[in-house]
């Protein structure tokens, strides 16, 4: 069973940049959530999409913004990236029915935004 | 505001001795509650979870106790093991929101001292 993979790992970028960050679900997920961690702060949820469609949002503003592929592998998507943009960026799949909450997440992308 | 709140930014405890974690929440609305653990470079993994409806959760050294009048939880590990430490995040999950839109409180670093 292939766990969540997600890259880069790590990549540095400057204010008014755009980024994309790429996930790959565990098989047999059906649901992949993104989450933003900041230093010192617990995960923040992005978004999470069921299916190809957004059903869920967080309080992030539209220039953060994703895909599901219909292999269930995802994108996020930053643009114009301040400063604050820089975090640990984790994605997780999860399946429908199965315990509410359990997530598998990626080791997540590391942005640095100067 | 912060909705879950783990007063606690760190924690030592000897190996063998139980370790205690505690979590705080202010929304009336979350229906599950889970623990997840972070070692250093790779993402959470879920631990273990409680329902709002029950008072406690055991999964072998690892019991969750959930006191709904107080809005606190808490995560017992008996015995601790060097290999608990890492960081531990407590979540909660809004019956309101998407299913797997979850709440993280900012963690509680347990360092397990042989």
């Amino acid at each position: 069973e292939t766990g969540v993979t997600q890259s880069p790992t790590h990549l540095i970028k400057t204010r008014g940049q755009q980024v994309t960050l790429r996930c790959s679900s565990q098989s047999g997920h059906n649901t992949v959530s993104w989450y933003q961690q900041a230093l010192g702060q617990g995960p923040q949820f992005i978004f999470q999409y069921y299916r190809e469609e957004e059903n869920g949002r967080g309080n992030f503003p539209p220039r953060f913004s994703g895909l599901q592929f219909p292999n269930y592998s995802s994108e996020l998507n930053v643009n114009a990236l301040e400063l604050d943009d820089s975090a640990l960026y984790l994605c997780a799949s999860s399946r429908l029915g199965e315990t509410p909450g359990e997530l598998f997440f990626g080791e997540g992308s590391r942005l640095t935004v100067l | 505001d912060q909705q879950v709140k783990q007063n606690s930014p760190s924690l030592s405890v000897q190996e063998g001795r139980i370790s205690i974690l505690n979590c705080d929440y202010t929304n009336s609305m979350f229906d599950y509650f889970l623990w997840y653990k972070k070692y250093p470079a790779e993402g959470p993994t879920f631990l273990i979870s409680i329902s709002s409806i029950k008072d406690k959760n055991e999964d072998g050294r690892f019991t969750v106790f959930l006191n709904k009048s107080a809005k606190h939880l808490s995560l017992h590990i008996v015995p601790s093991q060097p290999g608990d430490s890492a960081v531990y995040f407590c979540a909660a999950r809004n019956s309101g929101a998407g299913s797997y839109q979850l709440t993280f409180g900012k963690g509680t670093k347990l360092s397990v001292i042989p």
